[in-house]
């Protein structure tokens, strides 16, 4: 199974601060990374897909990158509703894996 | 709108069977697949096992000898039946619908899930 290695495991920033979270594959997954928020008591919602694409009503201060085992989630210019939980998501094998996530917290 | 509701015991005895089912609206189950997605209290979530649209069925290697899913597609219900459930099987539960048809790939749209405890 391809693992997912997701860092940090948490992280505190500032409001207006730009924060990444990086997920690297154990094996080349070919950009099918998908990467979710979750709020406490909420199911995960979808951010980005494809590695880099934005889904339906996300802001553009969310972005994602990368490429091959090295992929990224960009918040640019922080809000606190951003404060949640993120995991990534490979789905290039069919059989899914997650990452173990990044919970985001205000400074 | 799409929309997934999970259903099923809160409470599932050590060793028993665990049964949810998955009743979907807004879609059909011939075109998008739906995979189960669990998640213990404070972790990430895992991927369980996946209805394919063609009624083929992808399961976790970790979890394929206790899985089964299946479907009713006149029901619009997708089950979920694994066995000899243990205290770390305790956590919240989840069908999510692909968000291409016809093929794996991102989880657009999520149920709210059923959080089971497995417990005497």
């Amino acid at each position: 199974d391809i693992q997912m290695t997701q860092s940090p495991a948490s992280l505190s920033a500032s409001l207006g601060e730009t924060v990444t979270i990086e997920c690297r594959a154990s094996e080349d997954i070919y950009s099918n990374l998908a990467w979710y928020q979750q709020k406490p008591g909420n199911s995960p919602q979808l951010l980005i897909y494809d590695a880099n694409s934005l889904a339906d009503g996300v802001p553009s201060r969310f972005s994602g990158s990368g490429s091959g085992t090295q992929y990224s989630l960009k918040i640019n210019s922080l809000q606190s509703e951003d404060v949640a939980s993120y995991f990534c998501q490979q789905y290039n094998n069919y059989l899914d894996t997650f990452g173990a996530g990044t919970k985001l917290e205000l400074k | 709108q799409v929309q997934l509701k999970e259903s099923g015991p809160g409470l599932v005895q050590p060793s028993e069977t665990l049964s949810l089912t998955c009743t979907v609206s807004g879609f059909s189950l011939t075109s998008y697949s739906v995979s189960w997605v669990r998640q213990p209290s404070g972790k990430g979530p895992e991927w369980m096992g996946r209805m394919w649209y063609d009624g083929d069925t992808a399961y976790n290697s970790a979890l394929k000898s206790r899985l089964s899913i299946s479907r009713d597609t006149s029901k619009n219900q997708v089950f979920l039946k694994m066995n000899s459930l243990q205290t770390d099987d305790t956590g919240t539960y989840y069908c999510t619908r692909e968000g291409r048809a016809y093929y794996g790939s991102w989880f657009a749209y999520w149920g709210q899930g059923t959080l089971v405890t497995v417990s005497s």
